[in-house]
């Protein structure tokens, strides 16, 4: 089974400054995708940046960006100018390429925005 | 287009007691699922399906029945609620092919108590 960990339960930047969440994942598939989803405190699931595991240039979403590293299964998340919304849980997930697309989440970063 | 709904927002329940949770989409997908959010765990997979009629067992099922008697409504049920169910319960739906992305309902907290 597929697994993903998250290793910092909580991380906070300067307002501006630049912050990177991190995420590894264990899986024996060649092909998957991951993601990385917002949650702030409305609970709202909100889907920031996605990655397909077969492409090897990274995502960029505006201020979002990844550093997928394949063979070494890390998948972080880079946030720009870092602003007061951007305030809220992050959650990475893996997709199989299997079965019902099922997601496996890690256990979350809570980011906090210092003005 | 409301996208994915979930009713009742909030519940509080007594250990024992039974509820169902109902999950609504107008998108026409095809799949569904359950998550359940707990501190420190991220989300889980409870039961999914790929189909109206069909259901499936996730990652922590027990204790959860589910029905998908019609394509855009996704039922969870608890027979005989227990503290540990205390949780968030997010509802999400999505269209068959890797390229779909999973949408996401508002949850539901559920208390018990």
């Amino acid at each position: 089974a597929q697994t993903v960990t998250q290793s910092q339960p909580e991380m906070s930047v300067q307002e501006a400054e630049t912050v990177t969440l991190s995420c590894t994942y264990d899986t024996s598939e060649s092909d998957y995708y991951l993601f990385w989803y917002k949650q702030p405190p409305s609970r709202q699931m909100i889907l920031v940046i996605r990655q397909e595991a077969y492409k090897q240039q990274n995502a960029t979403e505006n201020r979002f960006s990844v550093n997928f590293q394949k063979a070494a299964k890390s998948f972080s998340l880079k946030i720009s100018d870092s602003q007061l919304g951007d305030a809220a849980m992050y959650f990475c997930a893996y997709r199989s390429s299997q079965g019902a697309q099922k997601l496996v989440f890690g256990q979350g970063t809570r980011l906090t925005i210092n003005p | 287009n409301a996208g994915v709904t979930q009713t009742p927002k909030f519940r509080v329940l007594k250990t024992g007691q039974s509820m169902t949770l109902l999950c609504a989409q107008d998108m026409n997908h095809e799949y569904m699922y359950w998550y359940r959010q707990d501190p420190g765990m991220g989300l889980r997979l409870i039961h999914y399906s790929v189909g109206e009629g069909t259901t499936a067992k996730g990652e922590v099922p027990d204790g959860y029945n589910v029905s998908r008697l019609k394509k855009q409504n996704f039922l969870l049920g608890l027979e005989s609620a227990a503290p540990s169910q205390t949780s968030v319960y997010f509802c999400a739906s999505s269209y068959p092919g890797l390229a779909y992305e999973q949408y996401f309902g508002p949850g539901t907290r559920l208390t018990v108590t």
